[in-house]
């Protein structure tokens, strides 16, 4: 199955200041989806990530707060910009997993804006 | 709107019984649902799936039951094991989008000795 290494794994950032989250994954993939999970809360689509075109948001979510770069087939960063506390939640990605039948996600990174 | 439910936030079984964990639906438009596993400070972990045409799918020791006309599903665990003591999400895919996934909020389950 595919591996996908995401970074950082935490950060304590102040309020206002943006966050450049990083998922690498070690074979070529058409689409790479990024998740949020807020505390107590299930895991929420924020967009998915195609190469070449523009990031296809979710209800809720927007470029301007989110930007979402898809630079090639390995690789994605989802930025949280102009962070405020409401944003602290564990950010993940995720890729389709077509040897697994399933979907193949990132270690998360856990994001707490004070 | 919370389109999959997982309506134990928490469960408690002992090592060797069967561990069930219940998720239900409200969208007729899941056809593809799946099983995650997700331990502290990693990522969901890939379980089971099953399509909705058919009724059980099982691996190991784990089975996967989907009962469409009551849109409910259940993962069985047997034995229980320390070692699945985890957070537990159920997560729908609707026809047509291939890859949207809707997930519930989770059951913890706890294994104990």
């Amino acid at each position: 199955s595919a591996v996908i290494s995401q970074k950082p794994s935490r950060d304590i950032c102040q309020r206002g200041t943006s966050l450049t989250i990083q998922c690498q994954v070690d074979s070529q993939v058409t689409m790479m989806f990024w998740y949020r999970q807020q505390p107590g809360q299930s895991l929420t689509l924020i967009a998915t990530a195609n190469q070449g075109s523009e990031a296809t948001y979710e209800s809720g979510f927007v470029i301007d707060k989110f930007p979402i770069s898809r630079p090639n087939l390995t690789f994605s960063t989802l930025t949280v910009s102009n962070m405020s506390p409401e944003d602290s939640s564990i950010y993940l990605c995720s890729v389709e997993d077509g040897l697994v039948g399933g979907y193949t996600f990132g270690s998360g990174t856990r994001l707490t804006v004070v | 709107d919370q389109q999959v439910k997982q309506n134990s936030p928490s469960l408690s079984v002992q090592e060797g019984r069967i561990s069930i964990l219940n998720c239900d639906y409200t969208n007729s438009m899941f056809d593809y649902f799946l099983w995650y596993k997700k331990y502290p400070a990693e990522g969901p972990t890939f379980l089971i799936s099953i399509s909705s045409i058919k009724d059980k799918n099982e691996d190991g020791r784990f089975t996967v039951f989907l009962n469409k006309s009551a849109k409910h599903l259940s993962l069985h665990i047997v034995p229980s094991q320390p070692g699945d003591s985890a957070v537990y999400f159920c997560a729908a895919i609707p026809t047509g989008t291939a890859s949207k996934l809707t997930f519930g909020t989770g059951t913890r389950l706890q294994v104990t000795l």
